[in-house]
């Protein structure tokens, strides 16, 4: 049983350097999201793909921020000029709609992103 | 912007007991609605859905859908020491992205 799988499980850098997340979501899945949690908090929406395109970003999304989906499978994520308030966990869901679960979403293990 | 409100807690109950976990929301046309389980340092996992007015049961969950109150609530029975997590309720917006409460910590003891 594959799941939602992310790569890499934790990242430490500096600020000002750039950052690049990947997730595999679930293999028959259409819709990859990236979330963003901090500590004490629930996860916060970030942006959304169904099959290659991009069709929601948050106002959190700062242009520091980039993500793409090119062939409709893996995501990255990518942060620029890293900044100390990035440390988070980045997490990535995957979900098929339409179907008969609503939406239900499956989340992958996350990226620990610390920035010192 | 909806809203998702959870008691940060901790919950704590003894082993054994049932653990009574409540959210709210604001939005009145929400049709779904998700627990997820999260312990420290893990990513949520998904263990309860539900889309209809009353009582769904899995095992030892019961998850309780009050739409016109705009209440979800998540009962655990015969909790355990392994409960012990933070259980986050979910709401989505519109067909796409989850709203999340801030999760309530639970703490069952032995």
């Amino acid at each position: 049983d594959t799941g939602v799988s992310q790569d890499p499980r934790h990242k430490i850098t500096k600020r000002g350097q750039n950052v690049t997340f990947r997730c595999d979501p679930i293999s028959e899945h259409n819709r990859l999201y990236w979330y963003r949690q901090t500590l004490g908090q629930g996860p916060e929406f970030l942006t959304y793909f169904q099959n290659e395109a991009q069709l929601e970003k948050s106002r959190l999304l700062s242009d520091r921020f980039s993500a793409e989906r090119p062939k409709g499978s893996f995501s990255t994520l990518e942060i620029q000029r890293t900044e100390q308030g990035d440390s988070a966990m980045y997490l990535c869901a995957s979900s098929f709609v339409p179907g008969l679960t609503n939406n239900e979403q499956f989340f992958g293990p996350g990226t620990r992103l610390t920035v010192l | 912007q909806k809203e998702v409100e959870q008691n940060s807690g901790p919950l704590s109950v003894p082993e054994g007991a049932i653990a009574s976990l409540n959210c709210t929301y604001s939005d009145r046309v929400s049709q779904s609605f998700f627990w997820y389980r999260q312990y420290s340092g893990k990513s949520p996992e998904l263990i309860m859905s539900i889309y209809s007015n009353g009582d769904k049961e899995d095992g030892r969950f019961t998850a309780q859908l009050n739409k016109a109150s705009q209440y979800v609530s998540l009962l655990i029975r015969d909790s355990q020491p392994s409960d012990s997590a933070t259980y986050l309720c979910a709401v989505p917006e519109g067909f796409q992205k989850l709203v999340f409460g801030t999760g309530t910590r639970l703490l069952v003891s032995p």
